[in-house]
């Protein structure tokens, strides 16, 4: 059963251009978390999604961030017209239902903004 | 706002030592507790916890919660340096979207 698979592991972006990072669940897992973890700082909750739902996205910055879990494939969040203060890893995690189940983190996309 | 506090937020010692890691926290409505392993990248988990006093093992590590004092501590006995990393504690709600983390405890294991 593999992990949580992201990629891609390492991305590097110029200012201004768009960011996408995929995430694909442990199998079976219905539930995706995406967190951001900046330098020298500890995770931070961004977005919470079910199949085809954003259920949380409290922890989001309102601008240039989307994310996604279509019915096919994999989570994507997207990040528009990046600044160098996007540079960061971010992580995704599944679990298999909400509550009372641990979530399960992959191995994280590191993402420099030159 | 949620809040999970971390101590000591760095620690070295030799091997064969034993450890004790402390994580506190203020949540408006705390359904789990959960103990993570960083090393180079993914946080692995170590332990979930829900109810008070009854402590988790595995191997070396142990775990428990005390749902009276917002805290749970993290021990892990005879260290090795492979036990190097971060030691993340991070808390769930009620609601089940998020889990709120510390900022982690450097672990650092010399031969």
């Amino acid at each position: 059963n593999a992990g949580v698979m992201q990629n891609p592991r390492h991305l590097v972006r110029r200012r201004g251009q768009e960011a996408r990072l995929r995430c694909s669940p442990m199998k079976g897992h219905s539930h995706v978390y995406w967190y951001r973890q900046l330098p020298e700082e500890g995770l931070k909750f961004m977005v919470y999604l079910q199949k085809e739902n954003i259920i949380d996205e409290s922890g989001m910055p309102k601008e240039r961030f989307s994310a996604e879990f279509p019915k096919e494939g994999p989570s994507i969040l997207r990040i528009q017209q990046v600044v160098r203060g996007d540079s960061a890893a971010y992580f995704c995690a599944s679990s298999l239902s909400l509550g009372g189940t641990e979530a399960f983190f992959g191995q994280g996309t590191r993402l420099t903004v030159v | 706002e949620d809040k999970v506090v971390q101590s000591p937020l760095s620690l070295v010692v030799h091997e064969g030592d034993t450890v004790t890691l402390n994580c506190s926290y203020e949540v408006t409505n705390f359904r789990s507790l959960l103990w993570y392993k960083q090393e180079k990248k993914a946080p692995t988990f170590l332990f979930m916890l829900t109810s008070s006093g009854i402590e988790k093992k595995s191997g070396r590590l142990s775990s428990i919660l005390d749902k009276k004092e917002l805290s749970s501590i993290l021990n892990i006995t005879a260290t090795q340096t492979g036990d190097s990393a971060i030691y993340l504690c991070a808390v769930g709600e009620t609601s089940g979207s998020r889990l709120t983390f510390g900022e982690g405890t450097q672990l650092t294991v010399n031969p």
